[in-house]
């Protein structure tokens, strides 16, 4: 059984690019979440995926997007990029209706 | 809104002690789960836990729900080295999807 692989492990962005980051889902998950972790804080709900939508929403901004493809791997877009966005941005898998997630290792984002 | 509030942030106490870490919410959570989140990788699901009053067990570890489900705590007994993390409380609701609420997390050191 295959845990959650994210893509990439760290990335450096200039404010106002432009940044896709992947998430392949554990074998089995139909859902996919993403989650923001700045500095010293507990994680932040981003969104949510379940058969190819966003079934639910943080508080975030549009230019956070996001894509989840027939076999459940998903993508997070995050436009126009700002010195805040800097974090760890980690993806957990799990099946609809159970409360077990796994968390990927994440993608560290710096914006300069 | 809902928030959790973790206490302490940070612990350093010595091998062998026993230690408790409080998680405060003011909000009904239908579960609630614990994480442990090493440097460099996504947190990994310790226990849930579900009925108001309940209390887990494991190895050193204890965690307990309050009656209320808007508490909880994690007790661990004789703490080790290897207990060294940062410890994630979360609460699991559900707005459009279900999605986990996490606290600000404890910093927990463990010297030899």
């Amino acid at each position: 059984e295959t845990g959650v692989t994210q893509s990439p492990t760290h990335l450096i962005k200039t404010r106002g690019q432009q940044v896709t980051l992947r998430c392949s889902s554990q074998s089995g998950h139909n859902t996919v979440s993403w989650y923001q972790q700045a500095l010293g804080q507990g994680p932040q709900f981003i969104f949510q995926y379940y058969r190819e939508e966003e079934n639910g929403r943080g508080n975030f901004p549009p230019r956070f997007s996001g894509l989840q493809f027939p076999n459940y791997s998903s993508e997070l877009n995050v436009n126009a990029l700002e010195l805040d966005d800097s974090a760890l941005y980690l993806c957990a898998s799990s099946f609809l209706g159970a409360d077990g997630y796994t968390f990927g290792s994440g993608t560290r984002l710096t914006v300069v | 809104t809902q928030l959790l509030e973790q206490s302490p942030q940070f612990l350093s106490i010595q091998e062998g002690e026993n230690l408790t870490v409080y998680c405060n919410s003011s909000s009904v959570f239908s579960s609630l789960q614990w994480y442990r989140q090493e440097p460099g990788e996504g947190p990994v699901l310790l226990v849930t836990v579900v009925t108001g009053g309940e209390v887990k067990k494991l190895k050193r570890l204890t965690f307990q729900f309050g009656d209320a489900r808007k508490d909880s705590s994690l007790h661990i007994t004789a703490a080790q080295p290897g207990d060294t993390g940062l410890y994630l409380c979360a609460g699991v609701i559900y707005q459009g999807a279900q999605k986990l609420v996490f606290g600000q997390g404890t910093r927990l050191t463990i010297n030899p």
